[in-house]
Order: structure tokens, then C-alpha cells, then sequence
């Protein structure tokens, strides 16, 4: 049974800074990786995904995923306050099934 | 925005009452999930469907929970006997195959 591990588990950080969140996995089989962000009383939402090792990058977002090590991270460059949310990360296991981790708090302060 | 409805958005029962909620997925999505997520933003996984068929779920869903996504209607995720431990925010998610999936707003249950 896949097991997803994230952490930290809350993270602050000032206004500008580089934020890295960590995501474990325990199937090797997994096949999609993705980050979800969720704003309070918001339905959580897809911010970034990933098939293959290696690297992908959108805007001030990066998402790494290196399968032999079991671990994939989200990195956010020049943090603003409005990145603030719950970050859950995800990884599929056969049978469609999407397996999320328990989240990181991130708050960015002013 | 999400296309993924879920009804009601709040629901208030009693220990020992059934509890139903309902979600209507995007169109064209096959596999719809559902999950609870605890007062500590923890996610689990409930069940999830392919059409209307189950693929798979925990012992909880299997032993008090019954769900179902029957065609051309909505699906439905009922707990037969309401405990205070269930009270969570109850997601339903759907997605057109094994990859990103597309959350409602979920219906927070309370089980006082």
C-alpha cells in the first residue's frame, strides 16, 4: 500500500524567499507526482505534476522528482504572501488510486 | 474552476444517524474518488469508481460507509451510523484518467 510522507509540516518563511517542501513515497511502481495547494475553506487544487525524473518548471514553481530515491519536492522562488495554503503532495498507486500526503502549512509573512 | 458539485455543503446529524452526501462529477471523467479530510488536513482515501463501478476502498468504507456512482445520476456517499469521528470535511474528486483529479468543494459533515 503506498505510504506518502510530507514534510515539514508547517513551514514560515519571509516575503522573497526560496521554499522547498518534500515529498516521500514507498511504491516504486508510482507513476504520477503532484502538488496540490489548498487555500483555507477552499477546495484543493492541481499546481504542478510530474511523470518522469528530472525537473520541471513553471513561473516562480518547480517541481523535482527523483524516483530512485522515493522523493519529489516543490520549490517556490520570490514567496509571496499569497502562496500561503495547505501544500499536499500526491502519488498515484495502481487502481486510479491518488494517495496524498498529510501537507505543509506554509505561511509567508510580509 | 472545478466542475465537480457536491451537495449539501454543511451537514449536521446526530451520533447514530445516516449521513448522505452527493457529488456530481465533471462530465466526460470517469473515475471519480472520494476522501475525508480530518480537522487535522489530513487526507484520506475513502473509494474511488470507475463508471459505476468500485475499484477499490478501506475496511472503514466497506464496513459503515456504502457509496455508489450509478449512471446518469449523481453519486452518493452514505455513513449508515453517524459517529463524532466522522465529522470532516468529505471531498469528492474526479478525474478523466490516472492523473490529476479535480476536487468539489466538499460537504463538511458534523456529528454531534
Amino acid at each position: 500500500q503506498q505510504k506518502v510522507q510530507q514534510s515539514p509540516e508547517s513551514l514560515i518563511v519571509p516575503e522573497g524567499a526560496m521554499t522547498s517542501l518534500n515529498c516521500t513515497f514507498s511504491d516504486s511502481a508510482s507513476q504520477y507526482f503532484a502538488w496540490y495547494r489548498q487555500h483555507s475553506g477552499k477546495a484543493p487544487k492541481a499546481l504542478m505534476s510530474i511523470f518522469s525524473n528530472g525537473e520541471k518548471e513553471e513561473g516562480r514553481f518547480t517541481i523535482h522528482l527523483n524516483k530512485a530515491s522515493l522523493h519529489f519536492s516543490l520549490h517556490i522562488r520570490d514567496s509571496q504572501p499569497s502562496d500561503s495554503a495547505l501544500y499536499l503532495c500526491a502519488a498515484s498507486s495502481g487502481s486510479w488510486q491518488l494517495i496524498f500526503g498529510s501537507g505543509t502549512q506554509l505561511t509567508v509573512m510580509p | 474552476n472545478s466542475k465537480v458539485i457536491q451537495t449539501p455543503r454543511y451537514l449536521v446529524k446526530g451520533q447514530g444517524q445516516k449521513a448522505k452526501m452527493r457529488c456530481i462529477p465533471e462530465k466526460g471523467h470517469p473515475v471519480v474518488f472520494w476522501y475525508q479530510q480530518n480537522k487535522n488536513n489530513e487526507f484520506k482515501f475513502l473509494i474511488n469508481f470507475q463508471n459505476q463501478e468500485v475499484l477499490q476502498q478501506i475496511d472503514m468504507t466497506e464496513k459503515r460507509f456504502s457509496a455508489e456512482c450509478p449512471s446518469n445520476s449523481p453519486c452518493s456517499l452514505e455513513i449508515q451510523s453517524s459517529e463524532a469521528g466522522d465529522s470532516a470535511l468529505y471531498l469528492c474528486a474526479s478525474s478523466p484518467a490516472n492523473t490529476e483529479v479535480f476536487f468539489g468543494k466538499g460537504t463538511r459533515l458534523t456529528v454531534v
